[in-house]
Parts: C-alpha cells; sequence; structure tokens
C-alpha cells in the first residue's frame, strides 16, 4: 500500500447531484494531485494543491472544486453530476521537494453517475 | 495546451517478444516524459521516465527513447512476460505542473 488513502473505493449518485471524494496523502507529503481517468477521456490531471494552496490546474471542469485543508487531507467536490463525468478519481501524493512525477497513486475511487 | 498521443491502442505479443509503445507531443516546452503502467483494477505506477536533456534511458528490460526534434518518444519492453500485461500510459510534463497523459496502450503478453 503506498499510504495515499482514498474514500470512498466506490460511489454511485444520481445525475444533478454533489458528491465529495476524499484524499488523505501520505504522511510528510504535502503536496495532493487530483486526477480523472475515463474511457473516452483518458486520464487526466485536475489539478494539484501544496501546503493548502492551489499550484496547478489542469483539465478542471467549473462544476468540479477541490480544496486541502490544514492537516493536508483534500477533497474534490463535483456538482451537478452528469452521466460522462463516471471516472475513476485519483488522487496522488508527493514529499516536499518533489514533484507530480515522484507522485504514489491511491488506490482510486470509482464514480458512477446514472 | 499540449496535446499527448499514444499508438497503438491495443497490442499483442507472444511471449519473448519485443513490444514498443509510441507517443507524440506537441509542446516544445515539455521536458519530461515518464511511462506509468496500470495493472487492471489497479493504480497507475510510474515505471520508468526521461528528461529533456537525455535520449535514452534502460532499466533493465524496459528503455524510453527520446526524440525532442521530432517531439516523439517510445517505450521499449524487451523479452515480455505474461506480467507485463497491463495498460501503459505515456505523460509529457512541462515546468509548472501541468501534466498530460497519452489515451493508454493495452498491453497483452500471450504465453
Amino acid at each position: 500500500d503506498s499510504g495515499v488513502t482514498q474514500t470512498p473505493k466506490h460511489l454511485i449518485t444520481a445525475t444533478g447531484q454533489r458528491v465529495t471524494l476524499r484524499c488523505s496523502p501520505r504522511s510528510g507529503d504535502l503536496s495532493v494531485y487530483w486526477y480523472q481517468q475515463s474511457l473516452d477521456q483518458g486520464l487526466q490531471f485536475l489539478i494539484h494543491y501544496y501546503n493548502g494552496e492551489e499550484r496547478a490546474k489542469g483539465n478542471i471542469l467549473e462544476r468540479f472544486s477541490a480544496q486541502q485543508f490544514p492537516d493536508l487531507h483534500s477533497e474534490l467536490n463535483l456538482s451537478s453530476l452528469e452521466l460522462g463525468d463516471s471516472a475513476l478519481y485519483f488522487c496522488a501524493s508527493s514529499a516536499p521537494g518533489q514533484g507530480p512525477r515522484e507522485a504514489f497513486f491511491g488506490q482510486g475511487t470509482r464514480l458512477t453517475v446514472v | 495546451g499540449e496535446n499527448v498521443e499514444q499508438h497503438p491502442s491495443t497490442l499483442s505479443v507472444q511471449e519473448g517478444d519485443s513490444a514498443v509503445i509510441k507517443c507524440t507531443y506537441s509542446d516544445s516546452a515539455s521536458n519530461y516524459f515518464p511511462w506509468y503502467k496500470q495493472e487492471l483494477g489497479k493504480r497507475p505506477q510510474l515505471i520508468i521516465d526521461i528528461r529533456s536533456n537525455v535520449g535514452e534511458k534502460k532499466d533493465q528490460r524496459i528503455a524510453v527513447t527520446l526524440n525532442k526534434t521530432a517531439k516523439h518518444f517510445s517505450l521499449h519492453i524487451t523479452e515480455t512476460q505474461p506480467e507485463d500485461s497491463a495498460v501503459y500510459f505515456c505523460a509529457a510534463f512541462r515546468t509548472g505542473n501541468q501534466f498530460y497523459f497519452g489515451t493508454g496502450t493495452s498491453l497483452t503478453v500471450i504465453p
């Protein structure tokens, strides 16, 4: 186990709803990265937080938002869900001085929108 | 922004043969190119990477080559084994922590 914990593992929800995905980074890691993996879009970088501050944004929709809390865990909020938001959402974390290339992935949260 | 294309999308090889997966990128500012292996139902794992100041890197049966002029890089797996069966993703990274992934190649090694 890489030490990156994501909850829940599976989530099924209806269109139009809002969900929150949670990520706890490895002990000592300050960076958290969120990725979306879907069948049609592949693996996409969404957003990066470092010690509570947003550092980089990728292909993240306006309906999605994220934050990193003082205890360094992060939450990805997905609202007004659409069928196309069904995907595997990965969180990864890296230590101070390291970047996304050194990041370890969590096991992912599988979101199904029905 | 960056556009990373990956080919082929599926690849089947006989055990012991070599497998080659190719990626092209569009942003000349990209300077780091990792490859990830994702086994079924598992998380992506970094298997090898190459920086823009290097042309080739090897790690046992795995090698990556980079042609900066042509903006393409390739993953080479020699003496393939059934446990190499997985989906492989390439990615291009540039300063600013922007990561762009290829669409993945599903590799099947036939025993």
